[in-house]
């Protein structure tokens, strides 16, 4: 099945750690992206990726960091830096140029 | 990229069509019109995209008036299933532009039997 995969779907970490949350597509996409939640609220561009090896800093990117080293694989590593690092964390690709977006299921981060 | 403007919440009773309407008062030549479907704990799910006039597909419809400031997305017969927050969104999305995407608060929908 083509898909855009997303692990753990619950992540828990004490505070000044790092953590990286994965996102895996097999849609031969171009473009990736990752987008933060906060509860009640809309999504919130942290950083895209248009092709591999190069990305772009999204809305609030600070405390956060990616690499895009395959096509099918943008990891996401939410550093010590990040002030409010709780949130749900979703991942999406598209084609390149493309208006449709495909989600993963998402994680759900924890930080105490 | 344009800023859209939706209701916080709409209900509806199972069998009724919703119409949720989104301002996007400042949309530029090159923008296209998406709405995405969440449920609770769930990535967005594309629903319908439109430029201009009227496009159906088989889940929805989305009405667009000549002048483009505002779109009306319409949901056929809804059932409990379509009970999520529904957002709009307005981008040029074909131009060499970054593809992003940018979510408001969006409209929950909440579907009663």
């Amino acid at each position: 099945d083509g898909g855009i995969t997303q692990s753990p779907k619950y992540l828990f970490r004490k505070e000044g750690q790092n953590v990286t949350l994965s996102c895996e597509q097999n849609l031969n996409h171009d473009a990736m992206y990752w987008y933060r939640q906060d509860p009640g609220q809309g999504l919130r561009l942290i950083y895209y990726s248009q092709i591999v090896n190069d990305f772009q800093k999204g809305d609030i990117a600070e405390g956060y960091s990616v690499s895009r080293e395959k096509k099918e694989s943008f990891p996401l590593t939410v550093t010590s830096a990040q002030k409010n690092p709780t949130a749900f964390y979703l991942c999406a690709s598209s084609p390149a140029g493309s208006y449709e977006q495909y989600f993963g299921p998402g994680t759900r981060l924890t930080v105490t | 990229l344009a800023k859209t403007t939706q209701p916080i919440s709409m209900d509806s009773y199972e069998g009724q069509e919703v119409n949720i309407t989104c301002s996007h008062n400042n949309i530029a030549t090159n923008d296209y019109i998406t709405w995405y479907q969440q449920f609770p704990s769930q990535g967005p799910r594309f629903i319908i995209q439109g430029y201009k006039t009227k496009v159906t597909n088989e889940v929805a419809s989305l009405f667009i008036p000549a002048d483009r400031k505002s779109s009306t997305l319409s949901l056929p017969r809804v059932s409990l299933s379509d009970t999520a927050v529904y957002y709009c969104l307005v981008g040029d999305f074909f131009s060499g532009n970054t593809g992003k995407l940018i979510f408001g608060q969006g409209t929950t929908l909440q579907v009663k039997p």
